[in-house]
């Protein structure tokens, strides 16, 4: 297996622009997790599915921060307007619901 | 509380043990998991233990686990320049439908 899969691997956008990242996690995982790490704050889980349905979104820091799965294989974590203070490695890791967690290696957002 | 709790850095002797230390809170986390990160990488993960075992044994690696004091401690035997890493250390919660909640993670420096 290719294992959790990210894109892009960076991102440099302009603040006020729209930023859409991507995950495919690993086949046959029904969880789903988007984390943030920065330096100040750390590993944050932002908000995870189990069978494609959001379970816990407490960590989206605000409105501007929105993610989907319409599929099992395929989500996306979108940013809209996105703004300097959301520059950090976003993460998306996958596991079968309950089980160890195995992360992809990030998207690196720059947002000037 | 609530945290995860990690010390910040650790420096070792290249060929010498290194032990990071990790106290954790939720006395029913069956799992407790050790990841680690490169720089510019994701997390990778090293090894986990379950929480009906005190010890746990992997080539180079030793976990330890204190149930009565939710102590964590991961031994690296023989430590490498290569193992030069940022160490978290995590626990399941499954009252919360399975997130992970990580300690803030430990710099581990190997110096030759």
């Amino acid at each position: 297996d290719a294992g959790v899969i990210q894109s892009p691997r960076h991102e440099v956008t302009e603040m006020g622009q729209e930023v859409t990242l991507r995950c495919k996690p690993i086949s046959g995982h029904n969880s789903l997790f988007w984390y943030r790490q920065t330096m100040m704050r750390g590993l944050e889980l932002l908000i995870y599915f189990n069978n494609n349905v959001p379970i816990d979104d407490s960590g989206m820091p605000e409105d501007r921060f929105s993610a989907k799965m319409p599929n099992a294989s395929f989500s996306t974590l979108k940013i809209q307007p996105s703004e300097p203070r959301d520059s950090a490695v976003y993460f998306c890791a996958s596991s079968i619901r309950g089980d160890t967690q195995y992360f992809g290696p990030g998207t690196r957002l720059t947002v000037l | 509380g609530e945290d995860v709790e990690q010390s910040l850095f650790l420096s070792v002797r290249e060929g010498d043990s290194s032990v990071i230390n990790c106290t954790y809170t939720d006395s029913s986390s069956t799992y407790l998991y050790w990841y680690k990160q490169e720089p510019g990488a994701g997390l990778q993960l090293l090894t986990y233990i379950f929480s009906n075992m005190d010890m746990k044994q992997d080539q180079r690696l030793t976990v330890l686990l204190n149930k009565k004091d939710k102590h964590l401690s991961l031994r690296i035997a023989d430590t490498q320049t290569g193992d030069s890493a940022i160490y978290f250390c995590a626990e399941i919660r499954y009252n919360q439908g399975g997130k992970l909640i990580f300690g803030q993670g430990t710099e581990l420096s190997v110096k030759p």
